[in-house]
């Protein structure tokens, strides 16, 4: 059972536009989300994140959005560089009243960005 | 500052051996954990530990163990080893009270392949 969903496997964007990476989650539990990023042969290292309390966040180029409503969350990354070439995982932290393990993340698949020059 | 440093990079294990991965981290966290990462998954939780002296199973905690004598050190390790354990593994740890990220750090992962 799937918690947190990247449906998307790949994404390929031209370089200076906008990718928009998505996140879908099924436990209302979760209070806070997070975006790692991870290169070949590395471990992922923290990209943004956001509490369930807000619905944007942004640092940079880099913005994510969260429709609670919708269990939604999305990166926008804008403009777009071939550095930003990556494999995008997002995770998810349940509140410490509602069980769980605390301090554990729990991860979607993933997406890979391309970005093309 | 080495951050969360992984040994080996690359093992290659029989059928049946067994073996440690190490792990160590400098940065006097807390929270350490191990995850697997198979090919086209997320990554999943194998087993974590709050604190010295103490650890708790993650997600798949089947045909590996664990052990935190020390602050810095999380080593897990694997008895038997089948060809379902081949993966890439990666420590981490955290300060769980330290936002934004929690301070949660990656090793750079050891792959490791089972034959």
């Amino acid at each position: 059972d799937q918690q947190v969903k990247q449906n998307s496997p790949s994404l390929s964007v031209q370089e200076g536009r906008i990718s928009i990476l998505n996140c879908d989650y099924t436990n209302s539990m979760f209070d806070y989300f997070l975006w790692y990023k991870k290169y070949p042969a590395e471990g992922p290292t923290f990209l943004i994140s956001i509490s369930s309390i807000k619905d944007k966040n942004e640092d940079g180029r880099f913005t994510v959005f969260l429709n609670k409503s919708a269990k939604h969350l999305s990166l926008h990354i804008v403009p777009s560089q071939p550095g930003d070439s990556a494999v995008y995982f997002c995770a998810a932290k349940r509140g410490e009243n509602y069980g769980g393990s605390q301090g554990n993340l729990i991860f979607g698949k993933g997406t890979k960005l391309s970005v093309k020059p | 500052n080495a951050g969360v440093t992984q040994t080996p990079k690359f093992h290659i294990l029989k059928i049946g051996q067994s073996m440690t991965l190490q792990c160590t981290q400098d940065m006097n966290h807390n929270y350490m954990y191990w995850y697997r990462q198979d090919p086209g998954m997320g990554l999943k939780l194998i087993y974590y530990s709050v604190g010295a002296g103490i650890t708790d199973k993650g997600e798949v905690p089947n045909g590996y163990n664990v052990s935190r004598s020390t602050t810095e050190d999380f080593p897990l390790r694997l008895e038997l080893a089948a060809p379902s354990q081949t993966s890439v593994y990666f420590c981490a740890s955290s300060y769980w009270d330290r936002l934004p990220n929690y301070g949660y750090t990656f090793g750079s992962g050891t792959r490791l392949t089972v034959v």
